[in-house]
């Protein structure tokens, strides 16, 4: 079936530093990627939208130029936490989808900031 | 805008015992996904309901869909240690918009 990887699964820095998300397919060929993000015993919440080689379509209230999406390839997005801040500690979660296929979520990525 | 309400937000019940899970939509979306997700993991597909009135079983998890293709829920029977873990129901367009959660804690 089809797999995503996450990498890293957790990551601890400091307050003003930027952080980046790595989400892979490994065995299909992901137009479309979507980032979430998720509070303790919460839902997931889309923070946004990525197709290959546009521009991110982020939903209402993510900070685009806090939270930088990059989807060069049709394999790899990147999720950039920049000038990270203590209120940014969450979990990511990223999920991919080739055409109008199924969803397949990555194992997610624990942030903490210091 | 909390498009899909799941209820009860939280279950703890005793391994043997059964539950059952509710979510229901203020739109009707294309189809009707369950997910559950256990803590530190990404939420994995139990099932994907498309028609109205559409039952599927999944061993010991039936899921139910309703005639109008607002409401959706899931029985466990006899639940088991390992099914605790968080179920989200999340309706499908061109994106997926998921329900609150249901947090279930099955006792041993």
């Amino acid at each position: 079936g089809a797999v995503v990887s996450q990498h890293p699964s957790r990551v601890i820095c400091k307050s003003g530093t930027s952080v980046k998300i790595e989400c892979r397919s490994l065995d299909f060929q992901a137009t479309t990627m979507f980032w979430y993000r998720q509070f303790p015993k919460q839902s997931l919440m889309l923070m946004a939208t990525s197709n290959e080689g546009s521009k991110a379509t982020y939903e209402q209230g993510v900070e685009k130029d806090k939270f930088l999406i990059n989807h060069a390839s049709l394999t790899l997005s990147t999720l950039t936490v920049t000038s990270a801040h203590p209120e940014d500690s969450s979990f990511y979660i990223c999920s991919a989808r080739a055409g109008q296929g199924g969803y397949t979520f990555g194992s997610g990525t624990r942030l903490t900031v210091v | 805008t909390q498009l899909l309400e799941q209820s009860p937000q939280f279950l703890s019940i005793q391994e043997g015992e059964n539950l059952t899970v509710y979510c229901n939509s203020s739109s009707v979306f294309s189809s009707l996904q369950w997910y559950r997700q256990e803590p530190g993991e990404g939420p994995v597909l139990l099932v994907t309901v498309v028609t109205g009135g559409e039952v599927k079983k999944l061993k010991r998890l039936t899921f139910q869909f309703g005639d109008a293709r607002k409401d959706s829920s899931l029985h466990i029977t006899a639940a088991q240690p390992g099914d605790t873990g968080l179920y989200l129901c999340a309706g499908r367009d061109y994106k997926l918009s998921f329900g609150a959660g249901t947090t279930v804690t099955v006792r041993a």
